[in-house]
């Protein structure tokens, strides 16, 4: 069965620190890994994908994923962090065979200091 | 293009109750998925729907149910209303072609309260 894992309830950084919010997946097959955000009282939004190719995908506002297939993870990570970055982070894998369905990570708030 | 939208965005209601839900999807977007999200559980997948037919169902009762009408907008329906149906529910839309790979786009969600 398809599943994600946030291993960290809440990630706190200073601004203008790098940030690495943690994501780690089994799949059975090739994995379709998300990243989306979640602000306050407001829907998800997407910030990028892996399908294929590079391990390295940039996506939007300045993030990036590294896809580490030895080590089943997928960290999203950003160079230098704003306090507009704080909010509820969701790593997400797409299920098996021919589906639509988002198996979701529980969520890792970040908190972004001044 | 307009994004996903969700109507209504607040919903009171009373345990015992039914309760529709609608959402528009992108233009051109033919699947809908639908999503319940509770600070317990987290995001769990209800459904989804591809050219008026589910094409996948989660783990819910049979008393959540939805439909997708031919112009891919899509209501969700739940009957006799729990106090544990009380989330917010977020419809996401995507092209359909390509499941596995598409991205989905999220509405605002509807929150639902029951009492």
């Amino acid at each position: 069965a398809q599943s994600v894992a946030q291993p960290e309830d809440q990630v706190k950084v200073a601004e203008g620190n790098p940030l690495t919010v943690k994501c780690t997946y089994s799949v059975s097959g090739n994995p379709y890994l998300f990243w989306y955000v979640q602000y306050p009282n407001r829907g998800l939004q997407f910030l990028l994908k892996y399908i294929t190719g590079d391990n390295l995908v940039k996506g939007s506002y300045g993030f990036e994923a590294e896809f580490n297939k030895s080590q089943t993870s997928f960290h999203l990570k950003k160079p230098s962090a704003l306090v507009s970055d704080s909010a509820l982070y969701f790593c997400a894998v797409r299920g098996s065979s021919n589906t639509g369905k988002l198996i979701f990570g529980q969520g890792t708030t970040l908190q972004v200091k001044p | 293009k307009a994004g996903v939208t969700q109507t209504p965005r607040y919903l009171i209601k009373t345990r015992g109750q039914q309760v529709t839900l609608s959402c528009s999807p992108i233009s051109g977007h033919r699947s809908v998925s639908w999503y319940q999200q509770t600070p317990g559980q987290g995001l769990q997948f209800l459904f989804e729907y591809f050219s008026e037919t589910q094409r996948n169902k989660g783990n819910f009762p049979g008393r959540f149910s939805g439909r997708q009408f031919s112009n891919s907008r899509s209501e969700m329906n739940v009957s006799t209303l729990e106090l544990g149906d009380s989330a917010l529910y977020l419809c996401a839309s995507s092209p359909g072609g390509r499941q596995r790979q598409e991205t989905q786009y999220f509405g605002p969600g509807t929150r639902l309260l029951v009492l």
